[in-house]
């Protein structure tokens, strides 16, 4: 069981939006603005898409935002592609755990 | 530019031992983190275990714990996944990644173990 929880799955048409949640405790999402989301295509390694809750490395689509409320921390993507089809995980700094960090359990993001 | 460049696949059978490899460049090898992330087939990412290679600290999962041994030799600026026995288990993807406070940064490309009889 992963310590943050995020939804199986979710879908959308191209060009619609997307939200995919992320939700811990005040030990973790909400208790600190180190969230990151990862995007990971079949085969690869996974991807940094956004830091620190809503920040985007550099060559990220500003199509990918992040946004946290308690102990929920959300991405959205919009304006969806066919590419952006992919599994997502996020991750959160922690005090509850001697590794610092945790992941969720990933979402797989279908474009319809 | 800074890369993790992982070891090859591995082949083996239940019972050998293993260690595999995660060479760092293109920054100070001793100042960051360097975790281990598994992932089983068509599973999620799973945090093992973490070294900070300027002091050799080393944090394991409780999942993993007496599993498998994390080390590092800075002076080559390489992490290491180890196991003394390989269980069927064990088969999987295997990344490391070089941590921020945030989360990752960096990911190796990889490491596919298969443990098979």
């Amino acid at each position: 069981q992963s310590a943050l929880t995020q939804p199986a799955s979710v879908s959308g048409s191209p060009g619609q939006s997307i939200t995919i949640s992320c939700t811990g405790t005040s030990s973790d999402v909400g208790g600190y603005n180190y969230v990151s989301w990862y995007q990971q295509h079949p085969g690869k390694a996974p991807k940094l898409m956004i830091y620190e809750v809503s920040n985007r490395p550099s060559g990220v689509p500003d199509r990918f935002s992040g946004s946290k409320s308690g102990n929920t921390a959300s991405l959205t993507i919009s304006g969806l592609q066919a590419e952006d089809e992919a599994d997502y995980y996020c991750s959160s700094y922690t005090s509850s755990s001697t590794l610092f960090w945790v992941f969720g359990g990933g979402t797989k993001l279908t474009v319809l | 530019e800074v890369q993790l460049v992982q070891s090859g696949a591995e082949v083996k059978k239940p019972g050998e031992s293993l260690k595999i490899s995660c060479k760092g460049s293109g920054y100070s090898f001793t100042s960051y983190w360097i975790g281990w992330v598994r992932q089983m087939p068509g599973k999620g990412l799973e945090w093992m275990g973490i070294i900070y290679p300027g002091d050799s600290d080393t944090r394991y999962s409780p999942s993993f714990q007496g599993q498998v041994t994390i080390s590092a030799d800075k002076s080559i600026s390489t992490a290491y996944l180890q196991w003394s026995s390989l269980k069927a288990s064990d088969t999987a993807m295997y990344y490391c990644a070089r941590q921020q406070l945030y989360g990752v940064d960096y990911w190796g490309q990889g490491t596919l173990v298969t443990v098979s009889s």
